[in-house]
């Protein structure tokens, strides 16, 4: 069963930072490109960040300069580093694996996400 | 960016009714649209792909049309599990999802 388990959610202040890990299994891992996706009430479900399988990596400019998406192969573990957050930031990120090694970003696996909140 | 904007805002219809969805992008996305069926407390589920392609384990009674900027998922019979709310999501041009169409019980 594939399967992707999100952690490092929490309570953190504007400014801060945080590191979310995502623990995936089921499939093979490095054979597929990877995403974090967020979502609000307010502004839905917003894509953050993807890895292929080979390493490259995509943002939107919301997040650019301020998130870093990474991938361990050998760990079958996907990370997000967040740092500089802002309130705006504030959501439930999940982690979904997508149809392809690159350049497919559908997202047909997702994980029970995990909740950031960025308040003093 | 592309905006993707989904109609109605809320269904409400009964079990075994048919069930029309409606997604329209900013910009023509080709078929490269994909739908998505999230309940309370579960994360998004994906449908259907690049425009009509059913995802694995998917039943029958859903089905998506469309190209360019205009996109239609069906749900031919209403069974009570598919009351939920329903995403559209572009990859054409990064990735962008619509607001969301809430298919209540009416």
């Amino acid at each position: 069963e594939v399967q992707l388990v999100e952690s490092g959610g929490g309570l953190v202040q504007p400014g801060g930072s945080l590191r979310l890990s995502c623990s995936a299994s089921g499939f093979t891992f490095n054979t597929y490109a990877v995403s974090w996706v967020r979502q609000t009430p307010g502004k839905g479900l917003e894509w953050v960040s993807g890895i292929s399988a080979s390493g490259g990596t995509y943002y939107p400019d919301s997040v650019k300069g301020r998130f870093t998406i990474s991938r361990d192969n050998s760990k079958n573990t996907l990370s997000l580093q967040m740092n500089s957050l802002r309130a705006e930031d504030t959501a439930v990120y999940y982690c979904a694996k997508e149809l392809a090694a690159v350049g497919n970003p559908y997202f047909d696996c997702w994980g029970q996400g995990t909740l950031v909140t960025v308040s003093s | 960016e592309v905006v993707l904007t989904q109609s109605p805002a809320t269904l409400s219809l009964s079990p075994g009714e048919r069930a029309t969805l409606s997604c329209r992008a900013s910009e023509s996305v080709s078929t490269y649209l994909a739908w998505y069926q999230q309940k309370p407390g579960q994360a998004p589920r994906l449908l259907i792909y690049d425009a009509s392609n059913r995802a694995t384990g998917i039943p029958a009674r859903f089905s998506g049309s469309g190209s360019g900027t205009d996109f239609t998922l069906t749900i031919s019979s209403l069974e009570p599990e598919d009351f939920a709310v329903y995403y559209c999501q572009q990859r054409r041009n990064r990735v962008t999802f619509g607001p969301g169409t809430k298919v209540a019980i009416k």
